[in-house]
């Protein structure tokens, strides 16, 4: 079955530092891929996605690139800040027909201190 | 308009006991899911409705797991006889549709605790 495997966090990182966030993934097909967050006391959000291969998906300045040829989306972003503190979790929507739910990686927690 | 809301947001309860949790979706979304965060598991589908209709209910844990969803709006997860590995938080998601790649929008939870 399709499956989506991330970095253990937690990962704790001083403001400005780059930021990377591996992600790979199993899964027939095409799936879609997506970086879903979740900040302190808050639900999950979409941050970014991306649908076919070669696709960039950005937003407030994180970047994923879907990597079909080494079945990644890692997230990065160029300089975090305290207010990126949240866990972020990687996902795919598969393909496949009867299809519709997102398989979710087990998150990696982000602390950014100032 | 308003997001996905669910309730109660915090549910603590007895083994054994029943517990229902509620989700309203944004409004004119055909498309709803449930999930489960939990700290062993980490976030598993458990079930989705196009409209009322539920094609799929391998994804619920047991058979002490139910789920309606009526007028094609809001939707309740029934846990019969409660055990304790069903603590977690429960997630409720809505999309326009259910086809394509359309964004699921997600509540705050209902956090479930069974003593």
């Amino acid at each position: 079955g399709d499956s989506v495997t991330q970095m253990e966090g937690p990962v704790t990182l001083s403001e400005e530092a780059f930021l990377t966030i591996n992600c790979t993934y199993t899964a027939t097909g095409y799936p879609s891929l997506f970086w879903y967050v979740q900040y302190p006391g808050e639900g999950l959000q979409l941050l970014l996605k991306a649908t076919k291969a070669d696709d960039k998906g950005s937003n407030k300045g994180f970047e994923a690139t879907y990597r079909k040829e080494t079945t990644s989306f890692h997230l990065e972003k160029g300089s975090v800040q305290v207010s990126d503190s949240a866990v972020y979790f990687c996902a795919l929507r598969s393909s496949g027909a009867g299809s519709y739910q997102l398989t979710f990686g087990k998150g990696t927690k982000l602390s950014v201190i100032p | 308009g308003a997001g996905v809301s669910q309730s109660p947001s915090n549910k603590v309860t007895e083994k054994g006991k029943d517990v229902e949790l509620r989700c309203d979706p944004i409004s004119g979304h055909t498309a709803l899911y449930w999930y489960r965060q939990s700290l062993g598991q980490g976030l598993e589908f458990l079930i989705y409705f196009q409209g009322n209709s539920a094609p799929d209910k391998s994804g619920l844990p047991s058979d002490r797991f139910s789920a309606e969803r009526t007028g094609g709006s809001v939707s309740t997860l029934t846990i019969q006889r409660t055990q304790q590995e069903d603590s977690a938080v429960y997630l409720c998601a809505s999309s326009l549709i259910l086809a394509g790649v359309n964004e699921q929008f997600f509540g705050p939870g209902t956090r479930l605790t069974v003593l």
